[in-house]
């Protein structure tokens, strides 16, 4: 299984919103509604943010939310802020009870 | 809540085995939930390695899947990985992390690197 393909950076100011896409095939992004989407800090464990493509995990904020079309899943950020200066990663189920992450991208705050 | 804390060997020699455990705190591992391994080599994007359920049935990325094992011990309350004939390339941090529901992995461990080398 390929890894999924992201962006390797992104960029955006404070208040602004950014889109990270995260594209698959139909065997994995496309095939199923098990895509997830994590932010990691430096040195540190990642964290979910989305699940089953569009849900939000209790406690994270509004401001991030899934979606999907076609073999293509997208990470919105609204709202901006220092704080999200971070990586985020994609993930998907791929069959056959195996699990496919995407290559990461660099979100800097401007 | 549940909690996820890896341990072992921080430095492995090219050809060996690398073997970690994850120990799991405020929960029981033999919930309905899958017990996940993932890895991240320095600079780098993060590997699912495999999963274990509590009955011992377990689920491997075809890429590693001749040289891991992944293993339980409901007596203990955790789960282990076996990775032989390592080389530089499975240099990484190692977590293991909780399959949340199906697919989504929620808590990770704080991770722990394992470097291969003589």
């Amino acid at each position: 299984q390929s890894a999924l393909t992201q962006p390797a950076s992104v960029s955006g100011s404070p208040g602004q919103s950014i889109t990270i896409s995260c594209t698959g095939t139909s065997s994995d992004v496309g095939g199923y509604t098990y895509v997830s989407w994590y932010q990691q800090y430096p040195g540190k464990a990642p964290k979910v943010l989305i699940y089953d493509v569009t849900k939000r995990p209790s406690g994270v904020s509004n401001r991030f939310s899934g979606s999907k079309s076609g073999n293509t899943a997208s990470l919105t950020i609204s709202g901006l802020q220092a704080e999200d200066e971070a990586d985020y990663y994609c993930c998907s189920y791929a069959g056959s009870s195996i699990v496919v992450f995407g290559g990461g991208t660099k979100l800097t705050v401007l | 809540q549940v909690q996820l804390q890896e341990s072992g060997p921080g430095l492995v020699k090219p050809s060996g085995t690398l073997s970690l455990t994850c120990a799991v705190s405020g929960g029981s591992i033999s919930s309905s939930n899958w017990w996940n391994w993932v890895r991240q080599p320095p600079g780098k994007g993060l590997e699912w390695i495999g999963e274990i359920y509590h009955s011992g049935s377990t689920n491997y990325n075809p890429s590693l899947k001749s040289r891991v094992t992944i293993s339980i011990d409901k007596s203990k309350n955790q789960f282990s990985l076996k990775l032989n004939s390592v080389t530089a390339a499975d240099t990484a941090v190692y977590y293991c992390a909780r399959d949340a529901v199906r697919y989504w992995f929620d808590p990770w461990g704080q991770g722990t690197l394992v470097t291969v080398s003589s």
